[in-house]
């Protein structure tokens, strides 16, 4: 089955405990972006990459790094976070070589103390 | 202004009637995505158009590249479609922009 999986769905941590979330996709695909959701906000582009080792910043990346050393995985790293992160975080990949339909992962809620 | 707005923000209807949600945008798009977000949480696609018009079952996706503008209609509408229509434009260089959403909810 075609999926986007992210991990943890549910964290509550403490400000300046460093933090990952995962990112997998088993779809080959090249396209994977970040986002995240806010009320009244909406969703917002953190970073995105084309390929290994090719990323990118989106419109909110401060406070945020990525990494993609392989095609599937395209983790979130929060190295410092702080209470304004907390958000529902979504993963996304894209078929650019076929449909171009977005495949997104079932979204992770943080909350930072 | 936000570069993509989606009208109206909230729509409340009775199950049978057909819907339509709008998005318009101001920025040079190659494609717009209809999105379809449940409660708790999880995120959908429904349709990617770079032209014309698209159907899926009860859902038709248009856009009108020079106007700038598309809809999202729903024909013989169900409780089951209650849920958030989300419009996103990709403005290329892998850019994509999200309007506010659209909370849909039908009666029974």
């Amino acid at each position: 089955e075609a999926q986007v999986t992210q991990n943890p769905r549910y964290l509550i941590t403490v400000t300046g405990k460093k933090l990952t979330v995962t990112c997998s996709q088993n779809m080959n695909h090249e396209y994977m972006s970040w986002y995240r959701q806010d009320p009244g906000l909406g969703l917002r582009q953190i970073y995105y990459s084309m390929n290994v080792e090719v990323t990118d910043k989106g419109d909110v990346p401060e406070g945020y790094k990525v990494s993609r050393k392989e095609k599937r995985n395209f983790p979130l790293i929060l190295e410092s976070p702080s209470p304004n992160q907390t958000s529902l975080y979504f993963c996304a990949s894209i078929n650019r070589a076929g449909t171009g339909e977005l495949f997104f992962g079932e979204g992770s809620r943080l909350t930072v103390l | 202004k936000n570069e993509v707005e989606q009208s109206p923000q909230n729509l409340t209807a009775q199950e049978g009637e057909f819907i339509t949600i709008n998005c318009s945008y101001s920025v040079g798009i190659s494609a717009l995505h209809w999105l379809q977000q449940h409660p708790g949480g999880g995120i959908v696609s429904l349709f990617m158009l770079s032209s014309g018009k698209k159907k899926h079952g009860r859902l038709i996706a248009t856009i009108n590249i020079q106007e700038k503008h598309s809809s999202l209609h729903i024909t013989a509408s169900h409780p089951r479609d209650s849920a958030v229509y989300i419009c996103a434009v990709d403005r290329g260089a892998q850019k994509l922009v999200f309007g506010q959403g659209t909370r849909l909810t039908i009666n029974p």
